[in-house]
């Protein structure tokens, strides 16, 4: 069965530092694996996907997750926080022939000034 | 183009109440998925829709049920609701459902409050 973990709940950075935020799958076969980001009051917006086809996966807003198949990671990272970047965070897992989305449970990224 | 429109945005409806809530996917998206949020539970699949047909389910019990409409808009209902059924209610829409990797379009969801 596919799942996903993500450890840490709560992440709290200042603005302009590195955001990282970690994810790691559970797949018995190369998963599709999605960030979504999720501001309050609001529905999910996607900001990259992993696809098999690059390891490094470039999304919106400044962020990246790179892809580590040793490691069965899928973090999330992004050079420099903004103030608008905190919002609720959430890794997940597709399988094959469906729009059936397993979701981790969530970082809630904190950023101060 | 619109993106995907939820309705209610906000309801409340008492213990035992049946409520119904409906998504109009993008225009041409035929898949359309449905997710319950909690702070306890997180987000959870309900169920999957691709043309009219119900293609996945998830475990919940039989009060939660839906449909998909020819048109590709969808409704879900829960019957004899239970103060646990407070949540966030997400519907998503996207334009292939076979095996790959189509965007996911959520809509701002419906937020069910039971008393």
């Amino acid at each position: 069965a596919q799942s996903v973990t993500q450890l840490g709940s709560h992440v709290s950075v200042s603005e302009g530092a590195l955001v990282l935020l970690r994810c790691n799958y559970s797949s018995s076969v190369p998963p599709y694996l999605f960030w979504y980001v999720q501001y309050p009051n609001q529905g999910l917006q996607l900001l990259l996907k992993y696809t098999s086809a690059a390891t490094l996966v470039k999304g919106i807003n400044g962020f990246e997750a790179e892809f580590k198949k040793s490691e069965t990671s899928f973090h999330l990272t992004k050079p420099s926080a903004h103030m608008s970047d905190a919002a609720e965070y959430f890794c997940a897992v597709r399988g094959f022939n469906t729009d059936k989305l397993i979701f981790g449970t969530g970082t809630r990224l904190q950023v101060f000034p | 183009k619109a993106g995907v429109t939820q309705t209610p945005r906000y309801l409340i409806k008492t213990r035992g109440q049946q409520v119904t809530l409906s998504c109009s996917p993008i225009s041409g998206h035929r898949s359309v998925s449905w997710y319950q949020q909690t702070p306890g539970q997180g987000l959870q699949f309900l169920f999957e829709y691709f043309s009219e047909t119900q293609r996945n389910k998830g475990n919940f019990p039989g009060r939660f049920s839906g449909r998909q409409f020819s048109n590709s808009r969808s409704e879900m209902n829960v019957s004899t609701l239970e103060l646990g059924d407070s949540a966030l209610y997400l519907c998503a829409s996207s334009l292939v459902l076979a095996g790959g990797t189509g965007e996911l379009f959520f809509g701002e969801g419906s937020r069910l409050t039971v008393l």
